[in-house]
């Protein structure tokens, strides 16, 4: 079964400018997460998104933004793009239920610069 | 809320010495537990959970146990290589929320 991919798996980008990073879970995942990385914070939850809604979010701005759809892939979006930005976005998916046993398998991230 | 806590890094060890990297963890309700792996330039790849308290989780020849009573889950290994270097991190997710709470990381570098 393949895995989880994110494209593109690197991006510059300048101050200002928009950017949207690509996620597509495992078949049969109906969850996917998105999680920011960086040296200084760490790995941080941005949101779930589980059926086409969001169904968690993370304590991010406003500019940062998800969506899934009807065939579980999801894209999330930064707007207004800022130097702090500058990590390495992780998606996650999972089979997305209640029970504790759902685990939630990685992608290999998407390196966004921002200059 | 939730935190996990993992020991300070990073970690230098010779190969085939025994390997333990200390995680301990607060959350609401019981928690599951886990330990991924991250080789450089790379994403997360899961090594091994824990869902109830006792349980042992293990793979690849390492093992964690989850210690209720310590809140703890420490990961271990008997004999390490230098192919597992790597930064390892603990993570835990509890109750109807799926967002995983993670530690800080843990360099660990095995010498030859």
């Amino acid at each position: 079964k393949a895995g989880v991919t994110q494209t593109p798996r690197y991006l510059i980008k300048t101050r200002g400018q928009q950017v949207t990073l690509s996620c597509s879970p495992i078949s049969g995942h109906r969850s996917v997460s998105w999680y920011q990385q960086t040296p200084g914070q760490g790995l941080q939850f941005l949101f779930e998104y589980f059926s086409e809604t969001q169904r968690n979010k993370g304590n991010f701005p406003g500019r940062f933004s998800g969506r899934q759809f009807s065939n579980s892939r999801s894209e999330m979006n930064v707007s207004t793009l800022e130097l702090g930005d500058s990590a390495l976005y992780l998606c996650a998916s999972s089979l997305g239920t209640s029970g504790k046993t759902d685990t939630q398998y990685f992608g290999p991230g998407t390196r966004l610069t921002v200059l | 809320g939730n935190s996990v806590t993992q020991m300070e890094g990073p970690v230098t060890l010779s190969e085939e010495a025994f390997l333990t990297i200390n995680c301990t963890y607060t959350a609401t309700g019981y928690p599951s537990l886990f330990w991924y792996v991250q080789y450089p330039g790379e994403g997360l790849q899961l090594l091994l959970k824990a869902t109830k308290a006792d349980d042992k989780g293990s793979n690849k020849g390492f093992e964690a146990t989850y210690r209720k009573e310590t809140t703890s889950f420490h990961l271990e290994k008997g004999s390490v290589q230098v192919s597992d270097s790597a930064v390892y991190f603990c993570a835990l997710s509890s109750g109807s929320a799926r967002q995983l709470t993670f530690g800080s990381g843990t360099q660990l570098t095995v010498l030859p």
